[in-house]
């Protein structure tokens, strides 16, 4: 069976700090894909990144950065110098060959305090 | 600027009301997919569209029904709804599966509350 855990319901900072958003997965098969959303107030998930399993290359954009690590079945998401606007929900969710609808965590609501 | 949009962004209509939520997408995707979202919660794959054919139904009761008229547009017709089918229902669009899984592309999400 496949599952993505996402054991942080909450996380609450202060403007400017940096904070890592866990995510855990299981899975079977070896080739499958790993994302990230993010769900503002507004409703729109918007896409962040998507890993395959065959890269685990680190990714920075701007701010973001993305820990894949196979060993440990974990895909983390760090926000460095967190703002405002970083609050939202984020989604870690999970696909692969063998199932191709997208498994989701149950999401982390970050709060970014000013 | 997202490329999937709805339409209307918020509804809300009685159990007895028939009303459509559309979903338009400009990417060039062959795949679209409906999912109910709650609150506090992920999202729900209702149903998904691959070369215009239903391909996944999720087991979704029939007082909801998808169309999909041609690549680029979704529809969702909702008769006789009941207050638990509030929620927010967002329309995706991607490359259809293959060799590759292809990311999905989420539009703004239309919010339905049924008195």
């Amino acid at each position: 069976a496949q599952k993505v855990t996402q054991a942080q319901t909450e996380i609450s900072v202060v403007e400017k700090e940096d904070v890592t958003l866990d995510c855990v997965y299981e899975t079977r098969d070896t080739t499958y894909y790993l994302f990230w959303y993010k769900q503002p107030p507004s409703g729109e998930l918007v896409f962040l990144i998507r890993r395959n399993s065959f890269d685990e290359q680190n990714e920075i954009s701007g701010r973001y950065s993305w820990n894949f690590q196979k060993s440990t079945s974990s895909f983390n998401f760090t926000i460095t110098a967190s703002q405002v606007v970083d609050s939202a929900v984020y989604f870690c969710a999970l696909s692969s060959n063998s199932n191709y609808q997208l498994i989701w965590g149950a999401g982390t609501k970050l709060i970014i305090k000013p | 600027d997202t490329e999937v949009t709805q339409t209307p962004k918020h509804l809300v209509m009685g159990m007895t009301n028939k009303k459509s939520l559309k979903c338009e997408q400009h990417m060039g995707h062959r795949a679209m997919y409906w999912y109910k979202q709650k609150a506090k919660k992920p999202p729900e794959l209702m149903f998904v569209y691959s070369y215009e054919k239903l391909s996944i139904n999720e087991s979704v009761p029939s007082r909801f029904s998808p169309e999909c008229p041609n690549s680029s547009l979704l529809n969702l017709h909702l008769h006789a709804l009941q207050p638990e089918d509030s929620a927010l229902y967002l329309c995706a669009s991607s490359q259809p599966p293959g060799p590759l899984f292809l990311t999905q592309y989420f539009g703004p999400g239309t919010r339905l509350t049924v008195l």
